[in-house]
């Protein structure tokens, strides 16, 4: 199956300070990626579309000074936390969509767990 | 609208017993729709995925989902738990109406008993 990778797998920094996650599918060209944020025990809420060579989407009430989000190449988007705060703390969690013709599918990165101090 | 009900937030089984996880949805369109499984501190790994073929879906580690029009379910099934089946169960919905849309079930938590 198609395989997608986050990096960090973890990550502690100071408040104040930024974090950039890594999204890389790792064989398949991904022209739509997609950040997700989890909190404990709750389902996953959509925060972005990232899509190559353009803007990203963000959802409603996600901040996009905060949350930069870059789709440079077909297999990488990463996330930038700008200016960290402990609030900001949580599980990200990113997604590629592999076009297949009948029922396009979203393969999930194993997530990145994010402590701000 | 799209909206996407798991009906248990959480289903406890014993070992080598089935495992039923129940899932309704709502969609203009044609949907598409999934079944994922998350471990504690990990992505989701994807069980399953029905796009209008067969109504009767297999997936990996042994589970299957019916695909039911009429009462607009997605209930996803395995004949015999495993205590590795312990984990967290999504129910979700894609289409697209105007662009790419994912809705996400809440949840379910299943349970394995020794």
């Amino acid at each position: 199956g198609a395989v997608v990778s986050q990096h960090p797998s973890w990550v502690i920094c100071k408040s104040g300070t930024s974090v950039k996650i890594e999204c890389r599918s790792l064989d398949f060209q991904a022209t739509t990626m997609f950040w997700y944020r989890q909190f404990p025990k709750q389902s996953l809420m959509l925060m972005a579309t990232s899509n190559e060579g353009s803007k990203a989407t963000y959802e409603q009430g996600v901040e996009k000074d905060k949350f930069l989000i870059n789709h440079a190449s077909l297999t990488l988007s990463t996330l930038t936390v700008t200016s960290a705060h402990p609030e900001d703390s949580s599980f990200y969690i990113c997604s590629a969509l592999q076009r297949e013709g009948v029922g396009d599918t979203q393969y999930f990165g194993p997530g990145t767990r994010l402590t701000v101090l | 609208a799209q909206s996407v009900t798991q009906l248990d937030s959480h289903v406890s089984v014993s070992e080598g017993t089935p495992v039923l996880l129940r899932c309704n949805y709502s969609s203009s369109y044609s949907p598409s729709l999934f079944w994922y499984v998350q471990h504690p501190n990990k992505g989701l790994q994807l069980l399953l995925k029905y796009t209008s073929a067969a109504t009767l879906v297999k997936g990996i580690n042994g589970f299957e989902a019916e695909f039911k029009k009429s009462e607009t379910s997605f209930h996803l099934t395995k004949p015999s738990a495993h205590m590795s089946d312990a984990a967290e169960y999504f129910c979700v919905v894609s289409d697209w109406p105007g662009g790419f849309k994912t809705i996400f079930g809440a949840g379910t938590r299943l349970f394995v008993k020794a």
